[in-house]
């Protein structure tokens, strides 16, 4: 089935430094996400980007976090500077319209020591 | 918080056991969808139940969903082993934001 694709899988990083993720959604999608999940808790609405915008975002979408798809190319955040709470999973998923099924990449372990 | 309290469980039965999972949310939503997540995955869709809907099955799979009580629940016949996993039921917003309850931590025993 579709799948999306999140680069690299697993990352360390020093706290304070600029992080990039990287994800690669299914081809004709047009609605794209970020999740947050801290191990064995909840799935967290970080922010949701359509059509080029930031359409919502939540609490946990702090100033120093930043989304873009430049050209259709990846669809990526980017933390700068990182601190060690954003240490967590992160997600990625992508759709095709508001209201139908949602497709996840397996995720970017971040590490920040 | 757009859920209720009584999301959060762990549940621990035999394989070939029935277990039905239960949400309720308090905003509006378009649509219930429903998703498991295995260990060290992202999550996986198994039923989207539109909110004109009532009930939608997939094989051993069957949701409800009731919007006058703000509730869904999700079924599973003749678990598997295989079934162990979370199981979440998550909300979508007419600008197509989705958000995920709590969850369940489902274990099926062989």
């Amino acid at each position: 089935g579709p799948k999306v694709l999140q680069i690299p899988s697993h990352q360390i990083i020093d706290m304070g430094q600029m992080v990039t993720l990287n994800c690669d959604p299914v081809s004709n999608h047009l609605y794209f996400y970020w999740y947050k999940q801290i191990l064995g808790q909840q799935m967290e609405f970080l922010v949701n980007f359509y059509n080029g915008k930031v359409m919502e975002k939540s609490k946990l979408f702090k100033d120093q976090f930043s989304v873009e798809r430049p050209d259709g190319s990846y669809f990526t955040l980017k933390i700068q500077p990182t601190a060690l709470e954003d240490s967590a999973v992160y997600f990625c998923a992508s759709r095709d319209s508001h209201d139908t099924e949602v497709f996840f990449g397996k995720g970017t372990r971040l590490t920040v020591v | 918080s757009q859920w209720g309290e009584e999301n959060l469980q762990a549940l621990s039965i035999q394989e070939g056991e029935d277990v039905t999972m239960n949400c309720s949310y308090k905003t509006y939503t378009t649509v219930v969808q429903w998703y498991r997540q295995k260990s060290g995955k992202g999550p996986a869709q198994l039923i989207l139940i539109r909110s004109n809907e009532r009930e939608k099955r997939s094989g051993r799979l069957r949701a409800t969903l009731d919007t006058s009580s703000q509730s869904s629940s999700l079924s599973i016949t003749g678990t598997l082993a295989t079934d162990t996993a979370v199981y979440f039921c998550a909300t979508n917003t007419n600008t197509g934001k989705l958000t995920f309850g709590d969850g369940t931590v489902l274990t099926v025993k062989p």
